[in-house]
């Protein structure tokens, strides 16, 4: 059964360091989508991509976040100046024809 | 708009008893709504769906849920736990049948305990 791969599963950086946060989609998926989160708090939806661009995102989703399909396969989440407060959770999904978005396993960030 | 009610931040039951964890909605939509699991130290797996066919929905691992518009209230149950349950479970609404621009809308999560 295909799913979504993220990598790395875990990450550690310093705050004020960029991070990128990757995630392979089901291959024929169309949309894409990011959610962080936090530790001990529910699932919190920051971003939709489709068709190349943002579809729509959260309040969440401030500046300092930037996402990108730089090829026809991988979908990224970039953080450009990590704070502590980045420390969560990222999972990944996609969405296709079956009406369920799928998430991939989640990256685990750490600022320190 | 949309939201989503966990009524229960943690509920706990003996191996071979029922489970009923609870949820309510508000959706400006006629909604889909989502069950899905997370075991520990893992990602998120779709446990069923609702999506404005059959009121009842039969998931994986026995479990299933009933959409109650009257009630805004989508339940999951379980006739008899399994120790292999215990996990966080999230209720989920989305309005456009789970994908289209809008992302989908979390509930807080119920801790679900298994007692042996």
């Amino acid at each position: 059964e295909p799913e979504v791969t993220q990598t790395p599963s875990h990450q550690v950086t310093q705050m004020g360091q960029e991070v990128i946060l990757r995630c392979v989609p089901i291959s024929n998926h169309l949309y894409f989508y990011w959610y962080r989160q936090i530790l001990g708090q529910k699932v919190e939806f920051l971003v939709s991509f489709y068709n190349n661009e943002i579809s729509e995102k959260s309040e969440i989703f401030d500046d300092q976040f930037s996402v990108e399909r730089p090829d026809g396969s991988n979908f990224t989440l970039k953080i450009r100046s990590t704070k502590l407060e980045d420390s969560a959770m990222y999972f990944c999904a996609s969405y296709g024809t079956s009406e369920t978005q799928y998430f991939g396993p989640g990256t685990r960030l750490l600022v320190l | 708009a949309q939201s989503v009610t966990q009524l229960d931040s943690h509920v706990s039951v003996s191996e071979g008893t029922p489970v009923l964890l609870r949820c309510n909605y508000s959706s400006s939509y006629s909604p889909s709504l989502f069950w899905y699991v997370q075991h520990p130290n893992k990602g998120l797996q779709l446990l069923l769906k609702y999506t404005s066919a059959a009121t009842l929905v039969k998931g994986i691992n026995g479990f299933e849920a009933e959409f109650k518009k009257s009630e805004t209230s989508f339940h999951l149950t379980k006739p008899s736990a399994h120790m292999s349950d215990a996990a966080e479970y999230f209720c989920v609404v989305s309005p456009y049948s789970g994908g289209g621009a809008d992302g989908l809308t979390f509930g807080k999560g119920t801790h679900l305990i298994i007692q042996p």
